[in-house]
């Protein structure tokens, strides 16, 4: 079964400091792997979008990594603002025929405290 | 702003009732999505149009349905509405069918009561 599991289930961190989440999936075969921030209550908004073959995608103070060989994938988070604040969620598009849904993980919600 | 709209922002009503969320999509983008987000849980979805064609089926209810119209816009109906029904309802769209940029609206929440 394809499946996106994330960690931590929650953090919290102070405002200035850095934080890295987890992404694990056992999608197969494996086309992209995305990143959103979600904001309570609001729609996600995407980050970053990664095929098999990048191992490194920055968005400004976000940077996503990929390992398609071990199938993981982290968000690192620098320089954290309180407006990070929000859910960061991991979805996974796989390459084939009905495999071609997105499969979303839990997410990680994020709490930056001043 | 994503560019998608969905209305209402609220709904509150009652078990057993049927109502109907709105969805526009971004200009010229052909696919709509509609996903289903519970209390302190990941977004499901639950149908995939492209230019007035069910494209992709998720985990949706028989209880639940949708259509996309000639303008794009698309509209999700729940009937025969029980309190676990209760949840953030999203709408998405895309330029094409992969679904590789997808552009969420703001949700629909609904209470059932």
């Amino acid at each position: 079964k394809n499946q996106v599991e994330q960690s931590p289930q929650s953090l919290i961190i102070l405002e200035g400091k850095n934080c890295t989440l987890q992404c694990n999936y056992t999608v197969s075969p494996f086309s992209n792997l995305r990143w959103y921030k979600q904001d309570t209550g609001r729609g996600p908004v995407s980050l970053t979008i990664m095929t098999f073959s990048e191992n490194t995608k920055s968005n400004g103070r976000y940077t996503a990594t990929l390992d398609a060989d071990t199938k993981q994938s982290s968000l690192h988070i620098t320089a954290s603002q309180l407006s990070d604040s929000a859910s960061y969620i991991c979805v996974v598009m796989g390459n084939a025929g009905n495999n071609r849904k997105l499969i979303w993980g839990l997410g990680t919600s994020l709490a930056v405290n001043p | 702003d994503s560019g998608v709209t969905q209305t209402p922002k609220h709904l509150i009503t009652a078990t057993g009732q049927r109502v109907t969320l709105r969805c526009s999509p971004r200009s010229g983008d052909l696919s709509v999505y509609w996903y289903q987000q519970s209390l302190d849980q990941g977004l499901q979805f639950l149908i995939q149009y492209y230019n007035g064609e069910e494209r992709a089926k998720g985990n949706i209810l028989e209880r639940f349905s949708a259509q996309q119209f000639p303008d794009l816009h698309s509209e999700l109906n729940l009937s025969s509405l029980e309190l676990g029904d209760s949840a953030l309802y999203f709408c998405a769209s895309s330029p094409g069918t992969s679904g590789y940029e997808q552009y969420f609206g703001p949700g629909t929440r609904l209470t059932v009561t």
